[in-house]
């Protein structure tokens, strides 16, 4: 129950094509869905976030789509560059009487052809 | 704003000795801070969680007695892997969130290497 799945495990995508990401929750307590950016060696950088009362953010290049009732969440990268190419994580966080926690998605490693 | 600093960010050592990471939040004042191990090409695992001024609370499968987490400031927090063995090998991340605020920030990460 405390699982984020996220799919693809990697992904190719042409310079200036779409890349979509996609995770699924469990855990309805989740309320906050942030996506993080990861370079090698570094630590990861958040991207953008959403909160279930709303469908769809977007900032930049980069959307998140949000259905509550399917549970699913996606990033969408458009016009997606080379320097794109990093590892991305969706992420499920929640605050309750124990404390804060976030559970990580398995990451999804995207490269971008120039 | 929002920086959170990791040092150091390598460090090699012995197979036996001890080793601290410090974890510091530079212009916000961090109740809680996060610490995280990662494998390579594999998702962040939460190690424990720290509330400046109380115990670290670990995962299940953490030893406590072997990652001491002490978070003594608002703005500090540090891990020490005692005793490491190259088993302990690994990429280790902190984070950093505000009092009722849900961003958490992420440090750069320390690669520790045990030989």
């Amino acid at each position: 129950q405390q699982q984020v799945k996220q799919s693809p495990q990697s992904l190719i995508v042409q310079k200036g094509g779409i890349s979509i990401i996609n995770c699924a929750y469990e855990n309805t307590a989740f309320d906050y869905f942030p996506w993080y950016q990861q370079f090698p060696g570094k630590g990861p950088a958040l991207l953008i976030a959403i909160r279930p009362d709303v469908s769809e953010k977007k900032e930049g290049r980069f959307t998140i789509s949000f259905n509550k009732s399917a549970k699913q969440f996606s990033l969408h990268i458009m016009d997606s560059q080379p320097g794109d190419s990093a590892t991305y994580f969706c992420a499920a966080s929640y605050g309750n009487t124990g404390g804060f926690k976030t559970i990580f998605g398995a990451g999804t490693r995207l490269f971008v052809k120039a | 704003g929002a920086v959170v600093s990791q040092h150091p960010s390598r460090v090699i050592c012995k197979s036996g000795t001890s080793v601290k990471i410090e974890c510091r939040s530079l212009d916000f004042q961090a109740t809680t801070m996060f610490w995280y191990r990662q494998f390579p090409k594999q998702s962040l695992m939460l190690m424990a969680t720290s509330n400046e001024g109380s115990k670290a609370t670990y995962e299940q499968g953490v030893e406590k007695d072997k990652f001491l987490i002490n978070h003594a400031s608002l703005t500090l927090s540090t891990l020490t892997v005692t005793s490491a063995h190259p088993e302990d090998s690994s990429f280790y991340i902190c984070s950093a969130k505000r009092q009722m605020n849900t961003e958490a920030f992420f440090g750069q990460g320390t690669r520790l290497t045990v030989v």
